[in-house]
């Protein structure tokens, strides 16, 4: 079975800080990890993906998320923090048995203060 | 592309009444997923289709609940009959397999109120 944990409701950051939004998963075999951005009223935007190679991976916006293998975990990290980031982040995993399905985290909200 | 389509953006119904909401993958695709969220839940993942086949349906609530795929550029949801406790964002996503990008491309939801 397929899970994903977002141990964090909301995160609140001052503009310019960094920023890192927590996510742990439970996969069998090898995970395909990905970070999803939703916007008030819109469907959820792909961030980026973890499919293979090296650990830390950038995305779209300034984001980047490491893979953390032996910590079954895919944090989410931006060096700089904007007001437009305040946003409901979405980790999600897919693949092991049933490698079609994709299921997400609870979701975070991040808040980004002038 | 144009991306992912769903329709009605909106619906507003009377419990009881018969709920249809469509989708409209984008072109290429194998995959067809649809969500319900709610602050409650969450993001549900509902079923999800395979080359127009449905393969694991384990989160429609019940028997109120159906879904179709007749081809590969249209899905529907179909809620009969509907109840205030449905009252949700339904949201269509598609996806090219995990051999591909495997990242999933969403719609804009249907946002469905039962009274």
């Amino acid at each position: 079975a397929q899970s994903v944990a977002q141990p964090e409701d909301q995160v609140n950051v001052a503009e310019g800080n960094p920023l890192t939004v927590k996510c742990t998963y439970s996969v069998s075999g090898n995970p395909y990890l990905f970070w999803y951005v939703q916007y008030p009223n819109r469907g959820l935007q792909f961030l980026l993906k973890y499919i293979t190679g090296d650990n830390l991976v950038k995305g779209s916006y300034g984001f980047e998320a490491e893979f953390n293998k032996s910590q079954t975990s895919f944090h989410l990290k931006k060096p700089s923090a904007l007001v437009s980031d305040s946003a409901l982040y979405f980790c999600a995993v897919r693949g092991g048995t049933n490698a079609g399905k994709s299921t997400f985290g609870d979701g975070t909200t991040l808040t980004v203060k002038p | 592309d144009a991306g992912v389509i769903q329709s009605p953006r909106h619906e507003v119904t009377e419990m009881g009444q018969e709920v249809t909401l469509r989708c409209k993958p984008i072109s290429g695709h194998d995959y067809l997923f649809w969500y319900r969220q709610t602050m409650m839940r969450g993001l549900e993942l509902l079923i999800y289709f395979n080359n127009n086949v449905p393969i694991d349906d384990s989160g429609m609530p019940e028997d109120r609940f159906s879904a179709k795929m007749p081809n590969a550029s249209f899905s529907t949801l179909k809620i009969q009959p509907s109840e205030p406790r449905d009252s949700a964002v339904y949201f269509c996503a598609s996806s090219r397999g995990l051999g591909h990008t495997g990242e999933l491309f969403f719609g804009e939801g249907s946002r469905l109120t039962v009274l």
